[in-house]
């Protein structure tokens, strides 16, 4: 089954406690990229990837951290969390170009 | 930079009638790609409907389809039949053709679907 699987799908934790959440694709996809979805806000792009080794800023993407060292992973880093941090967060996939995107079931974290 | 907006936070309809969500989007490109995505109370991310912007006829998918006027930088989302399973937010997006393929998405129209 073509999928996107984040993890975790939930968490609560700390200020500064460093966390990531990891996003794999079984389809192949160059395209991947994580959002953050907050109330009134809709999503918002943090980083980007086009390809392996090819990464890009989104419009959020101050305290995030991505890396994409195989096509199908591309984890979200949170070096030193902040309660701002505190969020909905969604991976998706996708081929280049007008393809739509695929997305994560989402992960809800909570930074106290 | 691209920005789209949705300037309608929530619409209800009844349901079997027809509704039209609103977006507009500003960009200096000529060549990008257009979406609508749907997200229920599941919170899941669903594809409703795409749009090439190099292709004059507007896109219909079964009940929904929309109006895309491009100098207007226009893309509504018309939905017909209006039913029960509607009822979700729903978000109009940007893509970029080239390059780094940035994604924008507007601040989506929670839609309410009266029996």
């Amino acid at each position: 089954e073509a999928q996107v699987t984040q993890n975790p799908r939930y968490l609560i934790t700390v200020t500064g406690k460093k966390l990531t959440v990891t996003c794999s694709q079984n389809m192949n996809h160059e395209y991947m990229s994580w959002y953050r979805q907050d109330p009134g806000l809709g999503l918002r792009q943090i980083y980007y990837s086009m390809n392996v080794e090819v990464t890009d800023k989104g419009d959020v993407p101050e305290g995030y951290k991505v890396s994409r060292k195989e096509k199908r992973n591309f984890p979200l880093i949170l070096e030193s969390p902040s309660p701002n941090q505190t969020s909905l967060y969604f991976c998706a996939s996708s081929q280049v170009s007008n393809q739509p995107q695929h997305f994560g079931d989402g992960t809800r974290l909570s930074i106290l | 930079a691209q920005t789209v907006t949705q300037s309608q936070p929530e619409m209800s309809v009844q349901e079997a009638e027809t509704v039209t969500l609103s977006c507009t989007y500003d960009t200096s490109e000529s060549d990008y790609y257009l979406f609508w995505y749907k997200q229920p109370p599941s919170r899941q991310m669903i594809l409703v409907i795409r749009q090439e912007a190099y292709k004059q006829q507007n896109a219909t998918e079964n009940r929904f389809s929309v109006n895309f006027q491009k100098a207007a930088k226009s893309f509504s989302l018309k939905i017909s039949d209006s039913q029960l399973g509607d009822a979700a937010m729903y978000f109009c997006a940007y893509r970029d053709s080239g390059g780094y393929q940035k994604v924008t998405f507007g601040t989506g129209t929670k839609l309410q679907v009266i029996p």
